[in-house]
């Protein structure tokens, strides 16, 4: 079955620090990925997503960029951290070429608190 | 482009009430639709989908949704709230020429004793 990875669960980062979340997939090959934020009382905003490796699709410019090194990899970064980066940030995979019905699955989640 | 409106970011009901949590969408071409749950600092459990298959889709938890073309909405409900169903709603749609998953704003259930 397929799982996916995504650390840390909390992390608390002083403004101007650098950034950088990981996420991975198991259990399937070449899955759509995904990085969501969720501010609070702002629903979840798509950050990027990527249908395959060195393929990064930005939805929304900002001081976050993503890279995806591996098939089933994906990683957030900033060279330096804002407060308004502050949120609760999502992974999600879903598989490629699949049906349009096909869902999202997503990652326990990363709390960020930039201070 | 798709999108989803999520009307009313908090709804509170009373335990054993009905549960109803609005959603409309916007697109020009049959959308495929999702609704998803969030419990608190986790992430996200998908509750039920759209497929086209039936207007009135059944999902987990004893929540469904009704799929009406001409009103251009995908409301959940449920008859019968329970405490454990306090959590964030998401509806979702999938955007016809990309892979992505466009979400509503969210709406918090609070189920009161």
């Amino acid at each position: 079955s397929q799982t996916i990875h995504q650390w840390p669960a909390t992390l608390v980062q002083p403004v101007g620090s650098p950034l950088s979340l990981e996420c991975t997939v198991e259990g399937t090959s070449n899955p759509n990925l995904y990085w969501y934020r969720q501010a609070a009382g702002r629903g979840l905003q798509l950050l990027f997503y990527s249908v395959g490796i060195g393929q990064i699709s930005s939805e929304v410019p900002q001081n976050l960029s993503a890279s995806r090194p591996q098939d089933r990899q994906f990683i957030l970064s900033s060279k330096k951290l804002l407060l308004s980066d502050s949120g609760f940030y999502l992974c999600a995979w879903s598989p490629t070429g699949a049906s349009w019905n096909t869902e999202a699955f997503f990652g326990q989640g990363t709390r960020l608190t930039v201070v | 482009a798709q999108s989803v409106t999520q009307l009313g970011s908090h709804v509170s009901v009373s335990e054993g009430a009905l549960v109803l949590l609005r959603c409309n969408y916007s697109s020009s071409v049959p959308p495929y639709l999702f609704w998803y749950v969030q419990y608190p600092n986790q992430g996200l459990q998908l509750l039920l989908k759209y497929t086209s298959a039936a207007t009135l889709v059944k999902g987990i938890n004893g929540f469904e949704a009704e799929f009406k073309k001409s009103e251009t909405s995908f409301h959940l409900t449920k008859p019968s709230a329970h405490m454990s169903d306090a959590a964030e709603y998401f509806c979702a749609v999938r955007s016809y020429n990309t892979d992505k998953l466009i979400f509503g704003t969210g709406t918090r259930l609070q189920v009161f004793p």
